[in-house]
């Protein structure tokens, strides 16, 4: 298992346009977490998801926000109607949460996103 | 919901040791993480402080005070590419929220 992997690592999109994310979380991980970061800031939570349930929503998630792992493996989040605030690195990361210890995440290497 | 207070930026001399404090008040507790973080790449977990007390991992250390919603990350013999971003983390029920980091700039 090479990590956490997520597609594209650069978008440069128009603004109004539709973009789609994708993470590959560690394959034996249940968690999987949507972060947004921008420069300057930590990680902002977004969603997350246990297999393929999505469990919590940040308010920072607008309806043009749309997260789903259809298989409790890997996940998109799209984005609908870009704007340019929504230029930001997106990461994802997982974990395995069961019994006992907590453990922290592995984050991915983040798609940068620049909406022009 | 969180609050997660660490300073903004930090300069120290190679070879020193650095103390970055982060403060944080939370709804529940289930945890207190570092990251570093270099420009341009993910976060990378440094250490985890569940209990009261010093956990040690080599030149980094982290202790955390949970009465007082206190941790600092202690880094020793400092070294040019420990130049990073620090992020304290607090993970309560079912995810985990990130102060915003503290640059540290390690100068020769």
């Amino acid at each position: 298992d090479t990590g956490v992997s997520q597609d594209p690592r650069h978008k440069i999109t128009k603004r109004g346009q539709n973009v789609t994310f994708r993470c590959d979380p560690i394959s034996e991980h249940n968690r999987l977490y949507w972060y947004r970061q921008t420069l300057g800031q930590g990680p902002e939570f977004l969603t997350y998801f246990q297999n393929e349930a999505q469990l919590e929503k940040s308010r920072l998630l607008s309806d043009r926000f749309s997260a789903e792992r259809p298989k409790g493996s890997f996940s998109t989040l799209e984005i609908q109607r870009t704007e340019q605030g929504d230029s930001a690195m997106y990461l994802c990361a997982s974990s395995q949460d069961t019994e006992g210890p907590i453990y922290g995440y592995t984050f991915g290497s983040g798609t940068r996103l620049t909406v022009v | 919901g969180q609050n997660i207070d660490q300073p903004t930026e930090m300069t120290a001399t190679e070879g020193a040791i650095v103390q970055i404090n982060c403060t944080y008040q939370t709804s529940g507790f289930n945890g207190l993480f570092w990251y570093q973080q270099h420009a341009g790449e993910a976060p990378t977990f440094l250490s985890y402080n569940v209990l009261d007390g010093l956990e040690e991992k080599g030149r980094f250390s982290s202790f955390l005070s949970r009465s007082k919603g206190y941790s600092y990350l202690l880094l020793k013999e400092l070294q040019m590419k420990d130049s990073a971003s620090y992020l304290c983390a607090v993970r309560d029920t079912n995810d985990m929220r990130f102060g915003a980091g503290t640059r540290l700039t390690v100068k020769p």
